[in-house]
């Protein structure tokens, strides 16, 4: 069956220290992967995606993924958290041929202390 | 930016009562979307348009809900006689290629 893992459901960090948020994917073709950012009471923003080539890929806001596939991971990374990353962190997978779906999970929620 | 624009941002309803949650999609893109996500749950997805019609919709998606492209450029989705297990916060999305963008989201409240 298909799915996404995020093992944490809620992390804290001190600003200005990094951040790893864990995504792991079942999925039984070759994956689209995403990840969302939710900050409260707003919508979901796209921060990265990996559709193929380099398994390191660069995001919005400093924000970089690396894709693992022996592992069936896609964890987001940040070197130095600041307050305004505090929301909920998405991970999300969707087909190679088609945009009929993505399916998220559950999120992390991120929390940040000055 | 281009981005997907969804009205209204909340909306509070009596059960029962017919709602319809509207969206912009972003002008060049091909595929359309509603997802919802309950309060403190995942993120779900809901149905799927492309061509003005449905690609894919899940089983959430009964009969109570639609979704029509009127115009060319609105994307609604109705809910014929809320329940109040659709209270949730209802995301419209858009596509071109495999990139998906959302809109901020429509909550729904039904009471």
């Amino acid at each position: 069956a298909q799915s996404v893992t995020q093992p944490d459901i809620h992390i804290t960090v001190s600003e200005g220290a990094s951040l790893e948020l864990r995504c792991n994917y079942s999925y039984g073709a070759t994956p689209y992967l995403f990840w969302y950012v939710q900050s409260p009471g707003q919508g979901l923003q796209l921060l990265l995606k990996y559709f193929s080539g380099d398994t390191l890929v660069q995001g919005i806001k400093g924000f970089e993924a690396e894709f693992k596939r022996s592992q069936s991971s896609f964890n987001l990374r940040k070197p130095s958290v600041h307050w305004s990353d505090a929301a909920e962190y998405f991970c999300a997978v969707g087909p190679l041929w088609n945009t009929d779906k993505l399916i998220f999970g559950t999120g992390t929620r991120l929390q940040v202390f000055p | 930016e281009p981005e997907v624009t969804q009205t209204p941002s909340h909306q509070v309803t009596q059960m029962g009562q017919e709602v319809i949650l509207r969206c912009v999609p972003i002008s060049n893109h091909l595929y359309f979307y509603w997802y919802r996500q309950i309060l403190g749950q995942k993120v779900e997805f809901l149905v799927s348009f492309y061509n003005n019609e449905i690609s894919e919709k899940s089983e959430i998606f009964d009969d109570q809900f639609s979704v029509e492209r009127p115009d060319g450029s609105n994307f609604t989705l109705k809910i014929r006689s809320t329940k109040l297990e659709d209270s949730a916060m209802y995301f419209c999305a858009s596509a071109v290629g495999n990139t998906i963008y959302f809109g901020e989201g429509s909550w729904l409240t039904v009471v």
